[in-house]
């Protein structure tokens, strides 16, 4: 059974804390994303990977990290530093298009709330 | 800066009509179009993808691509009451694998 799998799917932090949310995807994709989701916003991109041991930073990379050392593993850690963590985590894997740009595929979320 | 721009909503149509969804974008040199459904309190799920200007229908869904104006667009026809959702525009730029995403229009279909 194909997919992209996010845990937890609901996490509760206290301030100070870091967490760290999985992201795994059995798609065989060489490529996956981050991104955040605030209510009445779009997405927003945290990191991104396209290869094995690399990783870009995206938009809003400040306060989290992350590291790719298997095709199927993306975790994110969310540190301390980042001050307004509450929101909803996206992963995402994609494959090249037909026509070149890449489709991109969601897991179900984590959704992130600090105490 | 680059950007993806949609009317929020709410958009509000009858169960039967078609329902118009509409998004433009900044960087001209955008190659590759998406849009996603996305329910409350869920992921967003690809629907549809578009490279090229013109239409491309996938059943009762059909995206609009005019490069020219910078615009794309998603009909929905014979709408349903499981078709309310947010749908969220996405545009890849040249050369990028990374989606810019707009801030979604929130379709609501009506019995």
């Amino acid at each position: 059974d194909g997919g992209i799998t996010q845990s937890p799917k609901y996490l509760f932090r206290k301030e100070g804390q870091n967490v760290t949310l999985s992201c795994e995807q059995n798609l065989n994709h060489d490529a996956m994303y981050w991104y955040r989701q605030d209510p009445g916003q779009g997405l927003r991109l945290i990191y991104y990977s396209q290869i094995v041991n690399d990783f870009q930073k995206g938009d809003i990379a400040e306060g989290y990290s992350v590291s790719r050392e298997k095709k199927e593993s993306f975790p994110l850690t969310v540190t301390s530093a980042q001050k307004n963590p509450t929101a909803f985590y996206l992963c995402a894997s994609s494959i090249p298009g037909l026509a070149g740009g890449s489709e991109q595929f969601f897991g179900p979320g984590t959704r992130l709330t600090v105490l | 800066q680059k950007e993806v721009e949609q009317n929020s909503g709410p958009l509000s149509v009858p169960e039967g009509a078609i329902a118009s969804l509409n998004c433009t974008y900044s960087d001209r040199g955008s190659q590759s179009f998406f849009w996603y459904r996305q329910y409350s309190g869920k992921s967003p799920e690809l629907i549809m993808s578009i490279y090229s200007n013109g239409d491309k229908e996938d059943g009762r869904f059909t995206a609009q691509l005019n490069k020219a104006s910078q615009y794309v667009s998603l009909l929905i026809r014979d709408s349903q009451p499981s078709d309310s959702a947010t749908y969220l525009c996405a545009v890849e730029g040249d050369n990028t694998d990374k989606l810019i995403f707009g801030t979604g229009t929130r379709l609501q279909v009506f019995p």
